[in-house]
């Protein structure tokens, strides 16, 4: 499958722990983003990628999360000293375009903050 | 502020039915706008783009439309089947042209 994978897909920490997820995009996709999803709520955006800089950060990203792509190929998104608030669906997706167009989003990585 | 807003939460219809979502939106003047499927503990999946150009777009048994003056696009599924139950989400570039904004989702259930 040459699908976007994220890994995790399910983790459970306890508050004030660290946790990293990864995210392989589709590999000739130069784009990556990640969401962010609650229950009930449609994906929040967090923050994008164009190869391997970092172009656009929500104001949801606060400074306890770092993303990175390195070499613009997989990312990393870390949350530090998590918290209950931080609990959702993290999700990647990836395109080809210049502009937003088609995402491919992964299957997701359900955190659960105890 | 920019805001997306997609019509109730959720929408039950008999199979075989037209069903008919809505997404409207403010303070935005968008080139274009998405459509995604999201199936419950997946990942959103594409659909349709319609661009600010196309009034409508069709794809088997889905059509969208696209009104730039009401700020207001219509998605909607015609004989409708059990397995189109899914959240439909819609999606905009923001004004900026850094980011794709979704909405709530629109929760659809076809029953038989």
């Amino acid at each position: 499958d040459t699908g976007v994978s994220q890994d995790p897909r399910h983790k459970i920490t306890k508050r004030g722990q660290n946790v990293t997820f990864r995210c392989d995009p589709i590999s000739e996709h130069n784009r990556l983003y990640w969401y962010r999803q609650t229950l009930g709520q449609g994906p929040e955006f967090l923050t994008y990628f164009q190869n391997e800089a970092q172009l656009e950060k929500s104001r949801l990203l606060s400074d306890r999360f770092s993303a990175e792509r390195p070499k613009g190929s997989f990312s990393t998104l870390e949350i530090q000293r998590t918290e209950q608030g931080d609990s959702a669906m993290y999700l990647c997706a990836s395109s080809q375009d210049q502009s937003f167009g088609e995402l491919f989003f992964g299957e997701g990585s359900r955190l659960t903050v105890l | 502020s920019q805001k997306i807003e997609q019509n109730s939460e959720a929408l039950n219809i008999q199979e075989g039915k037209t069903a008919t979502l809505t997404c409207n939106y403010t303070n935005y003047s968008p080139a274009y706008l998405q459509w995604y499927r999201q199936d419950p503990g997946r990942g959103p999946v594409f659909l349709l783009l319609i661009r600010e150009n196309e009034k409508e777009k069709r794809k088997e048994r889905l059509k969208v439309t696209f009104d730039t003056t009401l700020k207001q696009s219509l998605f909607h599924i015609t004989a409708s089947q059990p397995a189109d139950s899914a959240t439909y989400l819609c999606a905009l570039e923001n004004q900026a042209g850094t980011a794709l904004i979704f909405g709530k989702g629109t929760t659809l259930s076809v029953s038989s």
